[in-house]
């Protein structure tokens, strides 16, 4: 079935750390994008792709950095956690006509 | 430039009133326009979706939303309330069909009273 999975659904780490937050989806969109969420709050676009070896940054400034050397893997990378960094992040990609989120990670840094 | 505009970040309603969540666009050009719900700790999910064609879209669990060009609006209603519908909901513009970049409102928290 196609689908866009994001592993894991919840981090809990500590301050310093690196970390990376995988997106990968079976559709064979184009198109992804990560997007940073607090809780309640609106979303939040940090990085995006329009193909591989393509990428770009979204409206807010992110200290994470994305990768995209297959079609169907987009991971997210802090190289340092901090607590500011706990958030929700979203995966999403698109073909036409809107675009297919993943569930989402939670991300703890303490 | 497009934007959209979620007027109430939070709505109350009762279970089996109406739900109405409104929600306004600017776009220089034809919008696409897409409702998006979204539960606790998940992913959004798609309600529903406007491109061309009939102005009254009907989407999943009852849902349905109008485009007004003239108002400039995608309200989106269910005539009945359901616990279940308790989430978050997003309104969301996009210039064209080809997986062009959606732009977001901020949200409407939807609440339903027993």
């Amino acid at each position: 079935e196609a689908d866009i999975y994001q592993t894991p659904r919840y981090l809990v780490i500590g301050t310093g750390k690196k970390i990376t937050l995988e997106c990968s989806q079976t559709m064979g969109h184009d198109k992804m994008y990560w997007y940073q969420q607090d809780p309640g709050m609106e979303l939040h676009l940090i990085h995006y792709s329009y193909g591989v070896n393509s990428t770009e940054k979204g409206d807010l400034s992110s200290e994470s950095t994305v990768s995209r050397i297959r079609t169907e893997h987009f991971p997210l990378t802090l190289e340092s956690a901090r607590p500011s960094h706990t958030s929700q992040y979203l995966c999403a990609s698109s073909e036409y006509h809107g675009y297919t989120f993943g569930s989402g990670t939670r991300l703890t840094v303490v | 430039a497009q934007s959209v505009t979620q007027l109430g970040s939070h709505v109350s309603v009762s279970e089996g009133a109406l739900v109405l969540l409104r929600c306004n666009y600017s776009s220089s050009v034809p919008p696409y326009l897409f409702w998006y719900v979204q539960y606790p700790n998940q992913g959004l999910q798609l309600l529903l979706k406007y491109t061309t064609g009939a102005t009254l879209v009907k989407g999943i669990n009852g849902f349905e939303a109008e485009f007004k060009k003239s108002e400039t609006s995608f309200h989106l209603t269910k005539p009945s309330a359901h616990m279940s519908d308790a989430a978050e909901y997003f309104c969301a513009v996009s210039l064209n069909n080809a997986g062009n970049m959606l732009t977001f409102g901020g949200g409407t928290r939807l609440m339903v009273k027993p």
